[in-house]
């Protein structure tokens, strides 16, 4: 069935830093992936995604590009911040498998030190 | 962006009780989803609904859970006979423009 595999955490970074996260996937059709972010006591909230091969999605000063050669979808940011602690989180929808239902990877916690 | 709420935000119960989860999205739409996460771990996904259907359920959704809509806004997950290690925390989304919109979940401790 399909899958989500990212870096194993946790993450520490200082302030300014540059940020990446690595995903791959696994999947039998032609996914939409997808990058959720948890800050800490909170719910999953959309970071960024992108629906084809070769799509960047943008959002917060992170980006991501779809790479269907490498199955990755890996998370970049160049200046990490503080505020940008959380738990990230790579997942993928495929159609194909009936309903879009979400795969997510296990989640890698970022901490930013000032 | 579209909001989904859930009620309640916490909520402890006994081991054998049943509980109900409640999801209500702010607008009006047909794909709804239950996902857990169990402390620590990665989100799983439990269970698909559409058009008032079950579309997909995961391993996981066994028969002591279920889901309605039962006056057509409010979404609800019910565990008959809760376990220990139904103990999560239990997010509800729905998809709009081809995205999974989240609440903010419902922490649920069995003790």
């Amino acid at each position: 069935g399909d899958s989500v595999t990212q870096m194993e955490g946790p993450v520490t970074l200082s302030e300014e830093a540059f940020l990446t996260i690595n995903c791959t996937y696994t999947a039998t059709g032609y996914p939409s992936l997808f990058w959720y972010v948890q800050y800490p006591g909170e719910g999953l909230q959309l970071l960024l995604k992108a629906t084809k091969a070769d799509d960047k999605g943008s959002n917060k000063g992170f980006e991501a590009t779809y790479r269907k050669e490498t199955t990755s979808f890996h998370l970049e940011k160049g200046s990490v911040q503080v505020s940008d602690s959380a738990v990230y989180f790579c997942a993928l929808s495929d159609a194909q498998g009936g309903s879009e239902k979400l795969v997510f990877g296990k989640g890698t916690k970022l901490t930013v030190n000032p | 962006e579209p909001e989904v709420t859930q009620t309640p935000s916490h909520q402890v119960t006994q081991m054998g009780q049943e509980v109900i989860l409640r999801c209500v999205p702010i607008s009006n739409h047909l794909y709804f989803y239950w996902y857990r996460q169990i402390l620590g771990q990665k989100v799983e996904f439990l269970v698909s609904f559409y058009n008032n259907e079950i579309s997909e359920k995961s391993e996981i959704f066994d028969d002591q859970f279920s889901v309605e809509r039962p006056d057509g806004s409010n979404f609800t997950l019910k565990i008959r006979s809760t376990k220990l290690e139904d103990s999560a925390m239990y997010f509800c989304a729905m998809t709009y423009q081809e995205t999974q919109y989240f609440g903010p979940g419902t922490r649920l401790l069995v003790l």
